[in-house]
């Protein structure tokens, strides 16, 4: 277990549904960053955010979104899936506070299945 | 532009024998932290080994090593004794002190028995 809770771990839907992914971070942890993985891709970086404000963005379509609560647990929505939404979707977590060092801990993912 | 290069899509090795996945990368930045994480077929994604820019003494962590080479920046990683739990993805990394972290594409590597 490496500290990083992701829900749901799998999820079937249709094509035009909308579904959120939700991930609570490290203890301590102050970073969150979201990755979208598509089958024997690389990681694609969606968003990053830090003490719940935005601090980067990635290749993140519109019709993506995300947040991170007072909690410091952050929530992806998509909407308006296509079939090519279909992958894991990676949370990680770090200490954050522009040390460097920080190492990210990922959790086990999401995978999405849009049919 | 800050870009992490892995040569290698895929590799195979035979068990025991020992294999190197190299990792290019660039910025302008001049702190920075290096990593490597594996992602076996649980697609989990595990920290195998991480190198602080600023030392010159090369990380290790146990059969797995880098070979850090910050002018021509370059991070190597050698996996020594290969072992079938070894087959994985494996993907190089820097982070910047902003914590903006620049991932390779990955290399696969097969360890064959």
């Amino acid at each position: 277990d490496s500290g990083v809770t992701q829900t749901p771990k799998h999820l079937i839907t249709a094509t035009g549904q909308r579904v959120t992914l939700r991930c609570s971070p490290r203890s301590g942890d102050l970073s969150v960053y979201w990755y979208q993985q598509s089958l024997d891709q690389g990681l694609q970086f969606l968003i990053q955010y830090y003490n719940g404000e935005e601090r980067a963005k990635g290749n993140i379509l519109e019709r993506f979104s995300a947040q991170q609560f007072p909690d410091l647990h952050s929530e992806l929505n998509l909407s308006s899936l296509e079939l090519g939404d279909s992958a894991l979707y990676f949370c990680a977590s770090s200490p954050g506070g522009g040390a460097g060092a920080n190492v990210l801990t990922f959790g086990a993912g999401s995978r999405l299945t849009v049919l | 532009a800050q870009t992490v290069t892995q040569s290698q899509p895929e590799m195979s090795v035979q068990e025991a024998e020992t294999v190197t996945l190299s990792c290019t990368y660039d910025t302008s930045e001049n702190n920075y932290y290096l990593f490597w994480y594996k992602q076996p077929p649980s697609r989990q994604m595990i920290l195998v080994i991480r190198q602080e820019a600023y030392k010159q003494q090369n990380a290790t962590e146990n059969r797995f090593s880098v070979n850090f080479q910050k002018a021509a920046k370059s991070f190597s990683l050698k996996i020594s004794d290969s072992q079938l739990g070894d087959t994985a993805m494996y993907f190089c990394a820097f982070m910047l002190r902003d914590d903006k972290i620049i991932f390779g594409k990955g290399t696969r590597l097969h360890i064959l028995p």
